[in-house]
């Protein structure tokens, strides 16, 4: 069964500051990576997803993640913050070649942007 | 273009009491249809999904059951409320062929169980 590891629970950082959230998963099989973001009191929205090809896969708002097969990480960058990303970041696997799909999501990363 | 709706945003129900949450999807046909609950510092929750009309499967044993009376319909019950079911409840839909695809998510309703 696949599992998904969000190490850090809470990410402080400063605005326009770099910033790195980690996500392990735990898998026998090949998966399909997620991540998602949920602003305060809203549903999750899709940031990237990493399917197959190139390891570096580029999603909205100026985030990126690189998928590390030997590592079994997928970690979410962002190169400069601003203050409009403080949300909960999920990060999610679901196996690869089924015919139907779900998600195993970790237990989130709360970034903190501050001026 | 497609939408999912959530109701109602927020309730507060006594322990003991019903309940009867909706979720509909516009703008596609057959989705999978999920049920997640999100408790605090605890991720989230699969508790159902249904890949068609009457097809449900349960994630968890719990409190709760989950019915699928029309194809974009979802509705999550309860006959008696815990306090342990208070908790932040996602619906989620994806397309039925989809293996790859992403889960789009409603606004959810906040249900607090006092």
């Amino acid at each position: 069964a696949q599992s998904v590891t969000q190490l850090d629970s809470q990410v402080p950082v400063f605005e326009e500051a770099p910033v790195e959230l980690r996500c392990n998963y735990s898998s026998s099989v090949s998966v399909y990576l997620f991540w998602y973001v949920q602003y305060p009191n809203q549903g999750l929205q899709l940031l990237l997803k990493y399917l197959s090809g190139s390891t570096l896969v580029k999603g909205i708002n100026g985030f990126e993640a690189e998928f590390n097969k030997s590592q079994t990480s997928f970690h979410l960058r962002k190169p400069s913050v601003h203050i409009s990303d403080t949300a909960e970041y999920f990060c999610a696997v679901s196996r690869g070649n089924t015919g139907f799909q779900k998600l195993v999501f970790g237990t989130g990363t709360r970034l903190l942007v501050s001026p | 273009s497609q939408t999912i709706h959530q109701w109602p945003a927020t309730l507060v129900q006594p322990v003991g009491s019903p309940l009867s949450l909706e979720c509909t999807v516009e703008g596609t046909s057959n989705p999978n249809l999920y049920w997640y609950r999100q408790a605090a510092g605890r991720g989230l929750q699969l508790l159902f999904y249904s890949v068609g009309i009457g097809q449900i499967s349960s994630e968890v044993p719990q409190n709760l059951s989950a019915s699928r009376p029309q194809d974009r319909q979802f509705i999550l019950s309860s006959k008696k409320l815990l306090l342990s079911d208070s908790g932040f409840y996602l619906c989620a839909w994806s397309r039925l062929a989809g293996v790859s695809d992403e889960q789009f998510f409603g606004p959810g309703t906040r249900l607090t169980v006092l």
